[in-house]
């Protein structure tokens, strides 16, 4: 099946300061990304989709400029946690649909971010 | 819109035991549907999915899941639990519209499974 990469899988940042966490598919080419917040105990909530060159769109409640989305490529987007705060410390999974994989997308190991 | 709903937050089995994790949706149209496991500390793999044909889907590791459009229901089901399969399981739903795939999650249901 395809794969799915995620950078780091865990992250202890300080209060204030930004944190990067990479997506990568590493055998197709993802025209699709979607970002997950996990809270402990609960279901994943989507925060945004981007599709490759284009910005992308956030679900209601998910601050856009606190969670800054690229998808310059095919193969990587990325997740900036800016301004990090101690609630912010979450589990964070993207995952990743292809071109033609209409039905299905490939998760990451995800990323234990902690802000401290 | 459409939504899902796992029923038990926890199920409790014993190692040999049949499994049952239950699922069901709202929706307009019946939509494709996915069970997804993870285990502590990790992503999402796909056990089983259903997009169209025979109701009955199999997966991996043993498991299975029923289509029932009556019941809009898909239950995921495991003859038989071995201890490995202690993890969260999701319960997915994504419209069907092709091109889009868009899944909305359940809460999980945590399984159990004792000696």
């Amino acid at each position: 099946g395809a794969v799915v990469s995620q950078h780091p899988s865990r992250v202890i940042c300080k209060s204030g300061t930004s944190v990067k966490i990479e997506c990568r598919s590493l055998d197709f080419q993802a025209t699709t990304m979607f970002w997950y917040r996990q809270f402990p105990k609960k279901s994943l909530m989507l925060m945004a989709t981007s599709n490759e060159g284009s910005k992308a769109t956030y679900e209601q409640g998910v601050e856009k400029d606190k969670f800054l989305i690229n998808h310059a490529s095919l193969t990587l987007s990325t997740l900036t946690v800016t301004s990090a705060h101690p609630e912010d410390s979450s589990f964070y999974i993207c995952s990743a649909r292809g071109r033609g994989l209409n039905t299905e997308a490939f998760f990451g190991q995800g990323t234990r971010l902690t802000v401290v | 819109a459409q939504s899902v709903t796992q029923l038990g937050s926890h199920v409790s089995v014993s190692e040999g035991a049949l499994v049952l994790l239950r699922c069901n949706y709202s929706s307009s149209v019946p939509p494709y549907l996915f069970w997804y496991v993870q285990y502590p500390n990790q992503g999402l793999q796909l056990l089983l999915k259903y997009t169209t044909g025979a109701t009955l889907v199999k997966g991996i590791n043993g498991f299975e899941a029923e289509f029932k459009k009556s019941e809009t229901s898909f239950h995921l089901t495991k003859p038989s639990a071995h201890m490995s399969d202690a993890a969260e399981y999701f319960c997915a739903v994504s419209p069907r519209i092709r091109g889009s795939y868009i899944p909305t999650f359940g809460r999980g249901t945590s399984l159990i499974v004792h000696p």
